[in-house]
């Protein structure tokens, strides 16, 4: 059973305009969320994260949301730029230190 | 943020082998380490946790007899590929968590072919 699920395998936005990715979780007990950017061949870069208590972080061109009620979370990224053309991967984790990854959405910003 | 390294970055080995990954963090205490699998198009699955100086806890399903994980200190855990077959190619990829434990450091990641 997947806890964390990401429904769009991909995006396709053009340069300037805002990126938004969506993130789905059944697990009420998640304690924080994370955003991962992963390119081919390496490992998952750590983007952002949200404690489950709030419900906006923002770092610069990246916010990420969560809506505990819907159990949805989304990740905006604005501007987008070419070079954030990626797959991002949200997670959740468990009160046991454990992190459940969504499949992935693959992100083109076309310049 | 952290540095997590990973070796080797590519590995090609024959069936019946077995096969050995280092992950290391190079600037922090890594008091957790995660062994993941990843799947072409997959999420990151994964394989088992280690604390520094325990016996690694595996998830469902994963062979601990064949994926043997050692985390001998607070910067190095290895995962030993053992009597490999084909099925077992696949890209691995280690993270550590330290004191900041809401955040996982990935390493690069190992594609291992087994032929």
């Amino acid at each position: 059973d997947q806890q964390v699920k990401q429904n769009s395998p991909s995006l396709s936005v053009q340069e300037g305009r805002i990126s938004i990715l969506n993130c789905d979780y059944t697990n009420s007990m998640f304690d924080y969320f994370l955003w991962y950017k992963k390119y081919p061949a390496e490992g998952p870069t750590f983007l952002i994260s949200i404690s489950s208590i709030k419900d906006k972080n923002e770092d610069g061109r990246f916010t990420v949301f969560l809506n505990k009620s819907a159990k949805h979370l989304s990740l905006h990224i604005v501007p987008s730029q070419p070079g954030d053309s990626a797959v991002y991967f949200c997670a959740g984790r468990d009160n046991f230190n454990k992190f459940y990854f969504g499949s992935g959405t693959k992100l083109n910003v076309k310049p | 943020g952290a540095v997590v390294s990973q070796h080797p970055s590519r590995v090609i080995c024959k069936s019946g082998t077995s096969v050995k990954i280092e992950c290391r963090s190079l600037d922090f205490q890594a008091t957790t380490m995660f062994w993941y699998r990843q799947f072409p198009k997959k999420s990151l699955m994964l394989m088992a946790t280690s604390n520094e100086g325990s016996k690694a806890t595996y998830e469902q399903g994963v062979e601990k007899d064949k994926f043997l994980i050692n985390h001998a200190s607070l910067t190095l855990s290895t995962l030993t590929v053992t009597s490999a077959h084909p099925e077992d190619s696949s890209f691995y990829i280690c993270s550590a968590s330290g004191q900041r434990t809401y955040e996982q450091y990935f390493g690069p990641g190992t594609r291992l072919t087994v032929t």
